[in-house]
């Protein structure tokens, strides 16, 4: 089955530049969704399709995909940006929606 | 605005069985996939079943397959899962989401636990 691999964790200082790796076998041939969850609430989409914003969500979010690993860019990060990060596709040869295992954002 | 509430969770033994719901409000349910997802408590997301918009179509996990089904009623905008056969370690908060270019919309989810 369909892997993705996410780093357990990250800590940055405000202000500096947070990027979340999710890995997978040629994952720059799927699309890749990117969500924050805060404790105790529900996940909330941040990147979809790769590159694209939900509206609500800020500038400083970004995505990329291409080769065997997808990132998620959060610049000039925030106090606020504490959360959990998962990656995720569809992968068509099995049928399954699969999630990276989610990297902690820790901010200093 | 966009809506999804899941109730039916509680305290089930092992062997035991629920049924799961999702009422949804603010869209048009019957032109949306819908999906389950559960997290285990201090894990990650897992994802466990997809309907498609006209409920021809679904995937289950392979962890739930067999085990669990899931089911949709359009008349009603609502989502159902139907979890058989209860383990220990299906514990978890389970939350359903909305299909719309990765899972654009959640609930709040439900607590499952699954205990003796």
């Amino acid at each position: 089955s369909y892997v993705l691999a996410q780093p357990p964790s990250v800590s940055l200082a405000p202000g500096t530049t947070a990027r979340f790796t999710c890995g997978g076998d040629n994952i720059g041939t799927k699309s890749v969704h990117w969500y924050q969850q805060k404790p105790g609430q529900a996940p909330v989409l941040v990147i979809y399709y790769d590159t694209d914003r939900p509206s609500g969500i800020p500038e400083r979010f970004s995505g990329s995909n291409s080769g065997n690993t997808a990132t998620l860019t959060i610049s000039r990060v925030e106090a606020g940006d504490e959360a959990d990060y998962y990656c995720q596709v569809w992968d068509s040869s099995s049928e399954h929606v699969v999630f990276g295992g989610g990297t902690k954002l820790t901010v200093l | 605005q966009v809506q999804l509430v899941e109730s039916g969770g509680g305290l089930v033994k092992p062997g035991g069985s629920l049924r799961l719901s999702c009422a949804t409000s603010g869209f048009t349910f019957s032109d949306y996939y819908m999906t389950w997802i559960r997290q285990a408590p201090g894990k990650g997301l897992e994802w466990l079943a997809y309907i498609s918009n006209s409920g021809n179509t679904i995937y289950y996990a392979d962890s739930v397959k067999g085990r669990f089904t899931i089911s949709r009623d359009d008349s009603k905008n609502s989502m159902y899962l139907q979890m058989n056969s209860l383990r220990v370690e299906d514990t978890a908060v389970y939350y359903c989401a909305r299909d719309g270019g990765g899972f654009t919309h959640w609930g709040h989810g439900t607590l499952v636990t699954v205990s003796s």
